[in-house]
């Protein structure tokens, strides 16, 4: 069966520093993964996909992700966090012939620290 | 904005009415999602149109649940005889076509159902 996981409740981090936020997923052919964010009493604003090429993926507001197939992860990262970045984040997989579907991680909340 | 727009935003109601959601996609895409979410959780896949056609309905959606699609353009998602079980945010989202899964969804910003 396919699935995602998102290791970590929360994330903290210091205003300035790097933040890396875990992603894993489990899928029989290849994955197509994305990165999602939420902020409060709003719906999820995409950030970046990663489909195929480079394992390295830029997205908005700065933010990257590097994917690993040989450790099936995906993890968001940023060089330098904002406050503003504080939100719940999600992690998300689908493959070829699934309706397009998307599985879910049950997200990450965010906590960046002026 | 042309974004995905949903409405009512909120939407408070007793246990054993009605109610209906509105999702207007962004005009070009031919799949629309809906998700239901809880509080600290990630969104749960309910259902999926390809333009008017209903392709696949997750075994969570009771049938109490429907949503329709009838021109390709709007959805309507309705629950009839709400549960206080139902009480969560509902969320749509559209993507373009194309036979492909590589194309990203785009939520809306929710309709926040509380059954009291």
């Amino acid at each position: 069966a396919q699935s995602v996981a998102q290791p970590e409740d929360q994330v903290n981090v210091a205003e300035g520093n790097p933040l890396t936020v875990k992603c894993t997923y489990s899928v029989s052919g290849n994955p197509y993964l994305f990165w999602y964010v939420q902020y409060p009493n709003r719906g999820l604003q995409f950030l970046l996909k990663y489909i195929t090429g480079d394992n390295l993926v830029k997205g908005s507001y700065g933010f990257e992700a590097e994917f690993n197939k040989s450790q099936t992860s995906f993890h968001l990262k940023k060089p330098s966090a904002l406050v503003s970045d504080s939100a719940l984040y999600f992690c998300a997989v689908s493959t070829a012939g699934n309706n397009r579907k998307l599985i879910w991680g049950l997200g990450t909340s965010l906590a960046v620290n002026p | 904005d042309t974004g995905v727009s949903q409405n009512p935003r909120h939407k408070i109601t007793k246990r054993g009415q009605n109610v209906t959601f509105r999702c207007d996609p962004i005009s070009e895409h031919n799949r629309l999602y809906w998700y239901r979410q809880t509080l600290g959780q990630g969104p749960e896949f309910l259902t999926y149109f390809q333009n008017e056609a209903q392709l696949e309905k997750s075994r969570l959606l009771s049938d109490r649940f429907s949503a329709e699609r009838p021109k390709g353009s709007f959805s309507t998602l309705e629950i009839q005889r709400t549960e206080q079980g139902d009480s969560a945010m509902y969320l749509c989202a559209s993507s373009a076509g194309g036979g492909t899964a590589n194309q990203p969804q785009h939520f809306g910003d929710g309709t926040r159902l509380s059954i009291l």
